[in-house]
This record gives C-alpha cells, structure tokens and sequence, in this order.
C-alpha cells in the first residue's frame, strides 16, 4: 500500500504571499489532517478533513485554509504569509472510527521558510 | 483543555543501556495515547499505542503502559541500539475532541556505540 505522499518537499516565499500545500492519503483512509511543527517542537493540529468537510479545527487564523477532494487527497492553503509561518507541515492520514484509536499516518512533510 | 508533558531532552545513552522517557497527561473523557517516533528529514511512525487503562503498547522492543492513576504513559526499552536515535513524540487523541490529536514537545534520544 502506498503511504501518504506531500509536495512539495521544500518551499521559500516571501511574506505577505500565498502557498499551497500539496497532500495524497494512504489508500483506504478518508481522514485527512494537517499539522504545523515549528522547530523543536511537537505538531500542532490545524484541522481535519473527512468526506470533503473540515470536521475539527485548532488554533489557526482563517488565512489558513484547506480543501479535500473526492479521491481523499487535500490541500492547505495559507494566505498573507507571516515569517511565524516558517516551519515543517505535516499532513496526516487515517481511517475514521469512532473513537480515533488507530493512530496517524503522517507524509514527510513540507518545509516552509517564509522571508 | 488537552496536554502532554514529555520529559525534557536531550537524552544520550550508550548502546544497550536503558531507555525510559516520561510522558504525563492531561485530557477529558478516556484519550488514546500513543508515541510516534521522528527520524531526521522524515514525517513521524506510530511506534504504539494504547486505547484503554492498563493497556501495553508495544513495538521493536519498545513498551509503554496506559496508566489512568497517574495519567501516564512513558516509553521504555531495555537495550537501546544506535539506530533507535531520533526524536519521541508521546501524543493523545480524546474521544470528545476525536479529530485532533495533541503532541508533547518531543524528546531527542541519541543513542552513542
């Protein structure tokens, strides 16, 4: 089975700019979330996808946004960039159940640095 | 709301040494708990987890056990290998916030031949 695959790998914009991530989920999972890891830190969640809906948001402003499509796969789009926005974006796949005991599949990441 | 505390790294052991890293918790309802492990330049892996009190998580020799007393779950290995260097992420997801997990800050383990 293929894993979760992000592009691209690396990324530099300047602020004010715009960015779009790029997500492709494990084969048979329909749940996609992302993360923001800033260095030396653990992920932190942005929101959740499931069946083309966001289904669970953190602690991000709306200039961060996302979209799932109908094959799972999902983007993050983050608008008027923010040098606070520099760091690995991680999106994580899985298959819902009812209590999310399964744990994460999680791509590689992208690497953003925002000058 | 949800949190986890790691202990802080780094962390440097000789190989075959004992490895123990703590994680304590804090979260509503009953959470899964989990660790996930980071090697350099690469996404996390679930390495285990546990869904229930008093469940043993484990994988690659590593255990962990799901402690509802003391809100706990750390990570150990009896004899840690060169190899098992990288960064340990303990992590919970909670049934009444079911899409979003929550991760401690990580804790670097290198592992010296």
């Amino acid at each position: 089975e293929t894993g979760v695959t992000q592009s691209p790998t690396h990324l530099i914009k300047t602020r004010g700019q715009q960015v779009t991530l790029r997500c492709s989920s494990q084969s048979g999972h329909n749940t996609v979330s992302w993360y923001q890891q800033a260095l030396g830190q653990g992920p932190q969640f942005i929101f959740q996808y499931y069946r083309e809906e966001e289904n669970g948001r953190g602690n991000f402003p709306p200039r961060f946004s996302g979209l799932q499509f109908p094959n799972y796969s999902s983007e993050l789009n983050v608008n008027a960039l923010e040098l606070d926005d520099s760091a690995l974006y991680l999106c994580a796949s899985s298959g819902r159940t009812v209590h999310t005991d399964y744990g994460y599949t999680f791509g590689s990441g992208t690497r953003l640095t925002v000058v | 709301g949800d949190s986890v505390t790691q202990m802080e790294g780094p962390v440097t052991l000789s190989e075959e040494a004992f490895l123990t890293i703590n994680c304590t918790y804090t979260a509503t309802g009953y959470p899964s708990l989990f660790w996930y492990v980071q090697y350099p330049g690469e996404g996390l892996q679930l390495l285990l987890k546990a869904t229930k009190a008093d469940d043993k998580g484990s994988n690659k020799g590593f255990e962990a056990t799901y402690r509802k007393e003391t809100t706990s779950f750390h990570l150990e290995k009896g004899s840690v290998q060169v190899s098992d260097s990288a960064v340990y992420f303990c992590a919970l997801t909670s049934n009444t916030n079911a899409g979003k997990s929550t991760f401690g800050d990580g804790t670097t383990l290198t592992v010296k031949p």
